[in-house]
């Protein structure tokens, strides 16, 4: 069954420090990537997306993310934190053959100190 | 910016209610779908809607849930007699087609006492 695993629960970071948030999937076919934000009470926003192409996927906020077909990963990072980056991140698959819905994973909460 | 647009952004109901949450999607999208958050847990897929049927439902989007087009705007979920464990925050999105992001609303946080 197709299934997105987001290791880390939480995660804390001194703003100016770099984030990588883990994100590993299992999807028989090619997978249409994405990381989500979400605020305290806010819906969802999108990040970045990967549909094919180049495996370094570019977002909003100075995220970016990158697809590693081998290791059936989507890791989104920053290179530095900013204390607004605050939230809680979720990875999903979107799985075509089935009316395009999505997958997602349980969410890492991002804490950032200052 | 368009954006996809959920009413209301809170709604408290009694156990075996019926309630109704109604989205508007972004104008040129052709799928539809409603997930559920409930709180502390992931976002889950209930039902996904294309050319105007069901394309997709999970196991949670049993009898007691339906979803509705009824004018071409507007997207409904209802939930027949509601139950404690309905409450939740529900998600409405919207794609243009295969291969597209989904777009979400801000939610519909459901509290049935």
């Amino acid at each position: 069954a197709q299934s997105v695993t987001q290791p880390d629960i939480h995660i804390t970071v001194s703003e100016g420090a770099s984030l990588e948030l883990r994100c590993n999937y299992s999807y028989g076919a090619t997978p249409y990537l994405f990381w989500y934000v979400q605020s305290p009470g806010q819906g969802l926003q999108l990040l970045l997306k990967y549909f094919s192409g180049d495996t370094l996927v570019q977002g909003i906020k100075g995220f970016e993310a990158e697809f590693k077909r081998s290791q059936s990963s989507f890791n989104l990072r920053k290179p530095s934190v900013h204390w607004s980056d605050a939230a809680e991140y979720f990875c999903a698959v979107g799985l075509m053959e089935y009316g395009n819905k999505l997958v997602f994973g349980a969410g890492t909460i991002l804490r950032v100190k200052s | 910016e368009p954006e996809v647009t959920q009413t209301p952004s809170h709604q408290v109901t009694q156990m075996g209610q019926e309630v109704i949450l109604r989205c508007v999607p972004i104008s040129n999208h052709l799928y539809f779908y409603w997930y559920r958050q409930i709180l502390g847990q992931k976002v889950e897929f209930l039902v996904s809607f294309y050319n105007n049927e069901i394309s997709e439902k999970s196991e949670i989007f049993d009898d007691q849930f339906s979803v509705e087009r009824p004018d071409g705007s507007n997207f409904t979920l209802k939930i027949r007699s509601t139950k404690l464990e309905d409450s939740a925050m529900y998600f409405c999105a919207s794609t243009q087609g295969e291969g597209t992001e989904a777009f979400f609303g801000q939610g519909t946080r459901l509290t049935v006492v």
